[in-house]
């Protein structure tokens, strides 16, 4: 079965650079949530998409941005990166049918900011 | 305080062993209740899911939801190695975004 796609898997960046981060949702999948997971943490909520609307909001720094494009694919932009943005992200995707809480993971980007 | 609390374990048990792993969770708006499994440096894969109170069962894994006590337990019976991973509890509120509220998860290593 398909399943959600992340890229790149690793990325490497050094401060106050910008990095772009990709989701490709699993297929008829309309919501996207984007976790962040720094080292021995549990995932955060940073945003999440619902038909190419924000839906909600979390703990998502003003540097950051993300939108959800036509093809429900969604991006995390992410400016003047501090080494503090080191940590995986992860996109899941779910459907907002029946069970929007059945979400699944992606393999998660390793951001690396030196 | 955390939404929800998780013991980090270690655990570390023999294969065949019953585990018992748990979630305490401060806010009582929490109606979907998940446990996810994550192994090193991979994705968390979705394991179970509930919905209210109750128990699920589904093969080796049992979930239980107490409501009235705010706590959650996924129970594996006849642990292999390769359940070897750290297991994260999720929770989710009715309506709005659905957004997931995890626990720090626990590492478990079943030894052979």
């Amino acid at each position: 079965a398909a399943g959600v796609i992340q890229s790149p898997r690793h990325l490497i960046k050094e401060k106050r650079e910008t990095a772009t981060l990709k989701c490709y949702p699993i297929p008829r999948h309309d919501t996207v949530y984007w976790y962040q997971q720094g080292p021995g943490q549990d995932p955060q909520f940073l945003i999440s998409f619902y038909e190419k609307m924000q839906s909600d909001k979390g703990s998502i720094p003003d540097r950051f941005s993300a939108q959800q494009f036509s093809d429900y694919h969604s991006e995390l932009n992410m400016s003047s990166l501090e080494l503090g943005d080191s940590a995986l992200y992860f996109c899941a995707s779910t459907s907002r049918g029946p069970s929007p809480w059945e979400q699944y993971f992606g393999p998660g980007t390793r951001l690396t900011v030196t | 305080q955390k939404e929800v609390e998780q013991d980090p374990g270690p655990l570390s048990v023999p294969e065949g062993a019953i585990v018992s792993l748990n979630c305490t969770y401060s806010n009582s708006a929490f109606q979907y209740f998940m446990w996810y499994r994550q192994y090193s440096r991979k994705g968390p894969e979705l394991l179970m899911y509930t919905y209210s109170s109750g128990n699920k069962e589904d093969g080796r894994f049992t979930a239980q939801v107490d409501k009235s006590s705010k706590y959650i337990s996924l129970f594996i019976r006849d642990s292999q190695p390769s359940d070897s991973a750290t297991y994260l509890c999720a929770m989710s509120a009715q309506g709005g975004s659905e957004k997931l509220v995890f626990g720090k998860g626990t590492k478990l290593t079943v030894n052979p």
